[in-house]
């Protein structure tokens, strides 16, 4: 099955500075890599995703790339923000197979 | 539109009682999941469902227990509690659209055995 790999497992970044989180996945029938943001003592959030005839997706200070060869994603964010700071998620998941498989996740500290 | 609901929001159990963990979505998703959640490991996934009568097996099925009578409706039953089954658990739900994935979550129960 998929097994999905996150690092680092913690990122303190000063405000305004950038925050790359990186994932690795197994099963190269993947092809919908989404990325979540949980806030203390809430459910997780979707803040972007990519499909596998993508390279690269972006969203204002949010940024996604796939390397479909090496099966590599990373969630890229600049310009951090104090409200930046959650634990993110990267998960991957083959659509017809119906499981999203997640990674570990990463707390993200952004220092005022 | 309630999203997904999940109650209750806290509990504490005894080794060996059973209880229920409510799930519910009002947005037609055909999609709902059940996910557990602890220190270090992510979320892990427990039982999915694709559709009213339909359930499959996740990560770490065992102990748990599912069922989907309702487009609605999908409740995880702990049919005897363990420690080890201390967790915060999410419900989630989505359509199966191969455009579509995107997962709504619940805001959790905290799971703590005795």
């Amino acid at each position: 099955g998929e097994n999905v790999e996150q690092h680092p497992s913690t990122l303190s970044v000063q405000e305004g500075d950038s925050a790359v989180i990186k994932c690795t996945y197994s099963d190269s029938a993947s092809n919908y890599f989404p990325w979540y943001k949980q806030e203390l003592g809430k459910g997780p959030q979707l803040i972007i995703d990519i499909r596998s005839n993508v390279g690269e997706k972006k969203d204002q200070r949010i940024a996604v790339t796939l390397n479909k060869t090496a099966k590599h994603f990373s969630l890229h964010i600049t310009e951090t923000q104090p409200e930046d700071s959650a634990v993110y998620f990267c998960a991957a998941m083959e659509t017809s197979y119906d499981k999203v498989i997640f990674g570990p996740g990463t707390s993200l500290s952004v220092i005022p | 539109n309630a999203g997904v609901t999940q109650t209750p929001k806290f509990q504490v159990l005894k080794t060996g009682q059973s209880m229920t963990l409510q799930c519910a979505q009002d947005m037609n998703h055909e999609y709902m999941s059940w996910y557990r959640q602890d220190p270090g490991m992510g979320l892990r996934l427990i039982h999915y469902s694709v559709g009213a009568g339909i359930t499959d097996q996740g990560e770490v099925p065992n102990g748990y227990n599912v069922s989907r009578s309702t487009t609605e409706d999908f409740p995880l039953r702990l049919l005897s509690a363990a420690p080890s089954q201390t967790s915060v658990y999410f419900c989630a739900s989505s359509f199966r659209d191969s455009n579509y994935n995107e997962q709504f979550f619940g805001p959790g129960t905290r799971l703590t055995v005795l």
